[in-house]
C-alpha cells in the first residue's frame, strides 16, 4: 500500500537554528498538509498546498514557516528559527482528491529543540 | 471556533465492544472522522462519514452521528489486543472551499484488558 515517508523520524536542533521536515507524497496525490501535535495536545493544522501553492494555513503559520515542493516527490517544512515551543510530533499528509476521504499521514517527525 | 472533544481513555475487555465518543461545535462540519495511531506511527484514516448520514458500517466498525447533539461515535466490536491505539475524531467544514484543514479531538487511548 502506498506510504507518505517522513524523514528524519527525530530530530533534535538547538533553539535559534533552522530545520527542515522533509516528506515525500503518495506519487499520484495533489494536495499536501502540515500538521503538528504537541506532546499532549491535539493535532494541529499547519498548511495545505496545491499546484505549487499555499492553500490555507492555520494561526500557527507565522513567517517562521514556509512549505515548499523543491521538485516532483518532496515536501518540505522550514522553521527558520526554532523556538522551544516549536518542539512537537510534525505530520506530513497527502491526499489525492481535496478532501473527500480523508488524507494519508505519515509517521511523523519528532522534532526537539533544546 | 471549531472544537473536537474526546474522553482520554478508555479500557474494555478483549472481545467486548469498545464505544469511543465525541462531540463537536461547528454545525456546519460537512466530514467527520475516525483515525487510529499505533504507537510510532502516523494516523491511519480508519473511517469516515458525511454530515447527511446517520450511520456508517464497515465489518466491526459502526459509526453514528447524531446531528442535532453533534455526537459522533465509533464502536468496535469483538475488540481485539490489536485494537489498542489512540482514536481520533476529525471534522472538517467545507464552508471556504480549497484544500481545508481538519480539526482533532485529543484522542482517546483505548486499552485492551485481557
Amino acid at each position: 500500500e502506498p506510504e507518505v515517508t517522513q524523514t528524519p523520524s527525530h530530530q533534535v536542533t538547538q533553539m535559534g537554528q533552522e530545520v527542515i521536515l522533509r516528506c515525500v507524497p503518495i506519487s499520484n496525490h495533489l494536495y499536501f498538509y502540515w500538521y503538528r501535535q504537541i506532546l499532549g495536545q491535539k493535532v494541529e493544522f499547519l498548511v495545505s498546498f496545491y499546484n505549487n501553492e499555499i492553500s490555507e494555513k492555520s494561526e500557527i503559520f507565522d513567517d517562521q514557516f514556509s512549505v515548499e515542493r523543491p521538485d516532483g516527490s518532496n515536501f518540505t517544512l522550514k522553521i527558520r528559527s526554532t523556538k522551544l515551543e516549536d518542539s512537537a510530533m510534525y505530520f506530513c499528509a497527502s491526499s489525492s482528491t481535496e478532501f473527500n476521504y480523508g488524507y494519508t499521514f505519515g509517521s511523523g517527525t519528532r522534532l526537539t529543540v533544546v | 471556533g471549531e472544537d473536537v472533544e474526546q474522553s482520554l481513555f478508555l479500557s474494555v475487555r478483549e472481545g467486548d465492544s469498545s464505544v469511543i465518543n465525541c462531540t463537536y461545535t461547528d454545525s456546519s462540519s460537512t466530514y467527520l472522522y475516525w483515525y487510529k495511531q499505533e504507537p510510532g506511527a502516523g494516523l491511519q484514516l480508519l473511517t469516515y462519514i458525511f454530515s447527511n448520514m446517520d450511520m456508517k458500517q464497515d465489518q466491526r466498525l459502526t459509526v453514528l452521528l447524531n446531528k442535532k447533539d453533534k455526537h459522533l461515535s465509533l464502536r468496535i466490536a469483538d475488540t481485539q489486543t490489536g485494537d489498542s491505539a489512540i482514536y481520533f475524531c476529525a471534522e472538517r467544514n467545507r464552508s471556504g472551499g480549497g484544500a481545508d484543514g481538519l480539526t482533532f479531538g485529543k484522542g482517546t487511548h483505548l486499552i485492551i484488558q485481557p
